[in-house]
């Protein structure tokens, strides 16, 4: 079975500044994808970054981060320099590597940028 | 760029009554799944799909819910006889084939607000 946990029901971070969202995650899979998802106030879930199990270098796309530590089993979100757009719920979630496989949410982080 | 499109986006419903919710999913992925999320909650896994027959179900996936691909480009879901606790968001994802890489990322509609009364 696959579990994610995510520590941090609430964040608050100043805009323009860096913010780190933590995960952790517990599978006994050799093989997996871990991702991130945004679901902002009005409920869409939008995806952000994802990192493969064998990925040897963190992910990266624009203002996003994954800072992938695999023998720690953790998979933390960082957001550089935060805008107030980025204020949402964040989802981290994993799932087992294969076509069909289901994704295994966390409970999320609720992450507010203060102007 | 390409998206998961839902209809329709709040369906308010009577408790007993049938309800199918709507779903076009990217146009090459293969895999097509359900998933809710009641109210201030994490997301839960229902259904996934694949070559015109479930490939896995949750628990919470029982008699009252099924699936179907009626066409090239639908994906439905249908609760039989909806109950109080259906109430949620429900989400329709899609992903790409397998062997385009290990783990494809599922890309998500914005899902069908259902409020049953």
């Amino acid at each position: 079975a696959q579990k994610i946990t995510q520590t941090q029901p609430g964040m608050f971070v100043q805009e323009k500044e860096a913010v780190t969202l933590d995960c952790t995650y517990d599978t006994s899979d050799p093989s997996y994808g871990l991702f991130w998802y945004k679901q902002p106030s009005s409920g869409e879930m939008i995806f952000l970054i994802y990192q493969g199990s064998y990925d040897q270098q963190n992910a990266t796309e624009g203002r996003y981060s994954l800072n992938f530590q695999k023998a720690r089993k953790s998979a933390n979100l960082v957001i550089s320099a935060s805008q107030l757009g980025d204020s949402a719920m964040y989802f981290c979630a994993m799932k087992r590597s294969g076509g069909y496989q289901k994704v295994t949410f966390g409970t999320g982080t609720k992450l507010q940028v203060i102007p | 760029e390409p998206e998961v499109t839902q209809t329709p986006s709040h369906q308010v419903t009577q408790m007993g009554q049938e309800v199918i919710l709507r779903c076009v999913p990217i146009s090459n992925h293969l895999y097509f799944y359900w998933y809710r999320q009641i109210l201030g909650q994490k997301v839960e896994f229902l259904v996934s799909f694949y070559n015109n027959e479930i490939s896995e179900k949750s628990e919470i996936f029982d008699d009252q819910f099924s699936v179907e691909r009626p066409d090239g480009s639908n994906f439905t879901l249908k609760i039989r006889s909806t109950k109080l606790e259906d109430s949620a968001m429900y989400f329709c994802a899609s992903s790409e084939p397998a062997d385009r890489g290990d783990s494809q990322p599922q890309h998500f509609g914005d899902g069908t607000r259902l409020s049953i009364l």
